[in-house]
């Protein structure tokens, strides 16, 4: 009963570092997303892929990349990590097609020195 | 440009009390609303609405749509120290998720 496996849970990374948050999920859903959740924002919408091999730019995409290589996995880069993007980080799944609820990996907290 | 809007932003009652969430939303597509629980991890899900004034129902926990008025409402009743947590509305808009900022709900003993 995995569901949507996230990780590494805590992160530390240095300003100008390069990581990869890592997500997968086995409910074969075609739908994946990345959000970060910051204090008093609700949860924004990083990339988000419909599909293996298609992916999509959210509401905040600049620092991030995503690749969606297979229907399972959904790694989210940081390509130099800057004090703004210290979050917590959600990956999140769905079933493609109306009326589908969101399954939440257990989420990342980066902090960025 | 789609927005979702809940309130309070937080609230903090005595364990027993009846408290009522709410969601309003104005989005381009409407296909449905989902309500979330958070506490320390993941979101977890609640209920989905698609339907006007159909409540769902879990227990303590019940939520209603009216797609009229566009809003929603999450009620909670006789609480318990175990409901404290954020509680996070979505919208679904052509199959993108649009979220509120939550409601912090805080039940004290």
């Amino acid at each position: 009963n995995a569901g949507v496996t996230q990780t590494p849970k805590f992160q530390v990374l240095k300003t100008g570092q390069s990581m990869t948050l890592q997500c997968a999920q086995d409910m074969n859903h075609e739908y994946m997303s990345w959000y970060r959740q910051d204090p008093g924002m609700g949860l924004r919408l990083i990339h988000y892929s419909v599909g293996a091999g298609i992916t999509d730019q959210g509401e905040v995409p600049n620092g991030y990349n995503v690749s969606r290589s297979t229907t399972e996995d959904f790694p989210l880069r940081l390509l130099s990590a800057a004090p703004s993007q210290t979050s917590v980080y959600f990956c999140a799944s769905r079933k493609q097609g109306m009326n589908t609820e969101a399954f939440f990996g257990q989420g990342t907290r980066l902090t960025v020195v | 440009e789609d927005k979702v809007v809940q309130s309070p932003l937080s609230l903090v009652v005595h364990e027993g009390d009846t408290v009522t969430l709410n969601c309003s939303y104005e989005v381009t597509n409407f296909r449905s609303l989902l309500w979330y629980k958070q506490e320390k991890k993941a979101p977890t899900f609640l209920f989905m609405l698609t339907s006007s004034g159909i409540e769902k129902k879990s227990g303590r926990l019940s939520s209603i749509l009216d797609k009229k008025e566009l809003f929603s409402i999450l009620n909670i009743t006789a609480t318990q120290t175990g409901d404290s947590a954020v509680y996070l509305c979505a919208v679904d808009s052509n199959y993108q998720l649009i979220w509120g900022a939550g409601t912090k709900l805080i039940i004290k003993p």
